[in-house]
């Protein structure tokens, strides 16, 4: 089943204790991306990545890092979380333009991943 | 910078009736992306729109885009419970870009 993966779901942690969110694709899409979506905000996307070892800031990276370091994986890095970075984050994936017929052109999300840092 | 307005916020309506959401967007795209989220899920793909007006339709909703105009509608049409859900639209932020700007939603309510 094409899908992408992220783990953990939930994650309860404390400020300053690095956590890593890991994403997963198993579609060979070139792109993925970070998003995180808070109440009255829609989703902003926070770092994307057109191919491996190519990756770039969205409108919120700031408190995060990513790597690209595989074309199916694409892990998001709280080096030191804090209370605003409490959210629910989502990764996606898609083809890149022309790889793909037009109505598949678009991203494919993962579950998502509540995270609540005290 | 980019911004991307979707009116209305929310929407209550009754079963059966038809009802538009826009999506205003402020920069040149010719790329436009329409998703739907159900409570506690994620989101799922509804329709890509890639050129001016382009027009999809699936089951009784319809979406289309006017580049000129910088506005895309999602209408529906004889609303039932289960489109109830939240709507978004996103836009890359400049055309070429993969750097994309979602809409704040809009969630819908269909009431039996």
């Amino acid at each position: 089943e094409a899908q992408v993966t992220q783990n953990p779901r939930y994650l309860i942690t404390v400020t300053g204790k690095k956590l890593t969110v890991t994403c997963s694709q198993n579609m060979n899409h070139e792109y993925m991306s970070w998003y995180r979506q808070d109440p009255g905000l829609g989703l902003r996307q926070i770092y994307y990545s057109m191919n491996v070892e190519v990756t770039d800031k969205g409108d919120v990276p700031e408190g995060y890092k990513v790597s690209r370091k595989e074309k199916r994986n694409f892990p998001l890095i709280l080096e030191s979380p804090s209370p605003n970075q409490t959210s629910l984050y989502f990764c996606a994936s898609s083809p890149l333009a022309g790889a793909a017929p037009a109505e598949k052109e678009t991203q494919y999300f993962g579950p998502g991943t509540r995270l609540l840092v005290l | 910078e980019l911004k991307v307005e979707q009116n209305p916020l929310f929407l209550s309506m009754q079963e059966g009736k038809n009802y538009t959401i826009y999506c205003n967007y402020s920069t040149t795209s010719d790329r436009l992306y329409w998703y739907r989220q159900d409570p506690g899920k994620s989101l799922e793909s509804l329709f890509v729109l890639l050129s001016n007006g382009a027009v999809k339709q699936e089951g009784r909703l319809m979406a289309s885009l006017d580049t000129k105009a910088r506005l895309s509608t999602l209408h529906i049409t004889a609303a039932v419970h289960d489109l109830s859900a939240t709507y978004f639209c996103a836009v890359p932020s400049h055309s070429g870009t993969y750097k994309y700007i979602f809409g704040t939603g809009t969630r819908l309510k269909v009431l039996a």
